[in-house]
């Protein structure tokens, strides 16, 4: 399995402000994805990052709100932007198999507090 | 649309006791994957096992083991003998073949063993 790493681990916000999050593997990956999870709640797939193409959104995010970049294969960043307190959550990326089906290995989260 | 059902919010048990914790899905795929993850208190998610639509062969790990059954649409995982360090939400998940890496959570399940 692939070994992630996210920065930073914690951040308090001001709302109205943007904060980056870094997802770095240590392999070359195809597949990255953005998930959140609010306190207490499950995962919620935000996105999914393929290098050099555009990430692809769930229902319910868009791109203005959480714009995601993919520069290369073991590199991604998730900006939260305008934030407010309801964007409170643990944001974690993960990565997929090579190809088809398969587990998804997450990186240790980002705790991101907006006050 | 493929859905994870994880009836259980929180389940308490005293140490060495045996503990089932349920999952039910829904999908109109054939070919599909399982999942089981663990989130201890340090937040990062831990992956446990995978189980693929064609394999219904249950399986153990340790003081883990896992029953897959396609007639009730269960994935259900039974904790023997548990221990404090045992303590966590434990998310069941599944991604569809024709949803490629789209990986849905259930609720999650959060599990006390007490001393």
């Amino acid at each position: 399995s692939a070994v992630i790493s996210q920065k930073p681990s914690r951040d308090i916000c001001q709302r109205g402000t943007s904060l980056t999050i870094q997802c770095q593997v240590d392999s070359q990956v195809t597949m990255m994805f953005w998930y959140r999870q609010q306190p207490g709640q499950s995962l919620t797939l935000i996105a999914t990052a393929n290098q050099g193409s555009e990430a692809t959104y769930e229902s319910g995010f868009v791109i203005d709100k959480f714009p995601i970049s993919r520069p290369n294969l073991t590199f991604s960043t998730l900006t939260v932007s305008n934030m407010s307190p309801e964007d409170s959550s643990i944001y974690l990326c993960s990565v997929g198999p090579r190809a088809g089906l398969g587990e998804q290995y997450f990186g240790p989260g980002t705790r991101l507090t907006v006050t | 649309a493929q859905k994870v059902t994880q009836a259980q919010t929180e389940i308490s048990v005293v140490e060495k006791e045996d503990v089932t914790l349920d999952c039910v899905y829904e999908t109109r795929d054939t070919t599909y994957y399982l999942f089981w993850y663990k989130q201890p208190p340090s937040g990062e998610l831990v992956f446990l096992i995978r189980r693929n639509s064609f394999d219904e062969q249950n399986e153990i790990s340790g003081r883990y083991s896992w029953n897959f059954q396609k007639s009730t649409s269960s994935f259900n995982f039974t904790i023997t003998a548990s221990q404090v360090v045992d303590s966590a939400v434990y998310f069941c998940a599944l991604s569809e073949a024709r949803n490629n890496n789209d990986m849905r959570f259930g609720a999650g399940t959060r599990l006390t063993v007490k001393p």
